[in-house]
């Protein structure tokens, strides 16, 4: 069974860049197409945020896309998010998932790793 | 972007009811819906796609329907484990979007 797991820093700086890493179990990276980030600030909705094609094409959130790089790292079975130019407002739970066999639905996810944004 | 809206925000129900939660999107999305399954502290969990195909190993209790903007999760017979909150997701158009989410309570 596939098993996704987030790793970061857990505190940001304001003006700093957040990076995530999401290694990938169980399975090969490139046994599916799509792979997904997606974050869910305390107490609140989700927000999908991109995602990544095994072989390195990305679809982003036009809200983040300024800031926000999604790449991936086959021979490792990894995926990364790294944004820019982080405020209070990027506080959240950051999930990586897999996309579906048909798309769009996120079949598998991780724990959700918290970052917080502060000085 | 498209706006999901899910009602009602907050469920309160008991074990045994049958309930119903809705998604209205702001524009058609065909069948392009998934919804999931959050308990606190955990990531969501995959219970239905495209609109009404439930995702392997969740109980058939759960069922989902609906086309272009409107949809339902139905759970016809609530168990202590479905208390939880519930999204809706469209994923036929960018940037995918989530419903507010559904929070079933225990009444």
């Amino acid at each position: 069974q596939v098993h996704l797991q987030e790793s970061g820093p857990g505190l940001v700086k304001p003006s700093g860049t957040l990076s995530l890493t999401c290694a990938v179990s169980g399975d090969s990276i490139s046994s599916r197409d799509w792979w997904s980030w997606v974050r869910q600030p305390p107490g609140r909705g989700l927000e999908w945020i991109g995602e990544i094609h095994h072989n390195g094409g990305t679809n982003y959130n036009p809200s983040l896309k300024s800031r926000v790089t999604i790449s991936v790292d086959k021979s490792k079975d990894q995926f990364s998010l790294r944004l820019t130019s982080v405020t209070a407002e990027d506080t959240a739970v950051y999930f990586c998932a897999r996309v579906g066999l048909l798309g769009g639905s996120l079949d598998y996810w991780g724990q959700g790793s918290l970052i917080t944004v502060s000085s | 972007d498209i706006q999901m809206t899910q009602s009602p925000s907050t469920l309160s129900a008991s074990v045994g009811d049958r309930v119903t939660i809705t998604c209205r999107a702001s524009q058609s999305v065909v069948s392009w819906l998934a919804w999931y399954q959050q308990k606190p502290g955990k990531a969501p969990k995959l219970l239905m796609y495209k609109s009404s195909t439930l995702e392997s190993g969740v109980p058939s209790r759960f069922s989902g329907s609906g086309s272009g903007t409107d949809f339902t999760l139905i759970i016809s017979s609530l168990q202590p484990d479905d208390f939880a909150t519930y999204f809706c997701q469209q994923y036929y158009f960018y940037p995918y979007t989530f419903g507010q989410g559904t929070k079933l309570e225990i009444k």
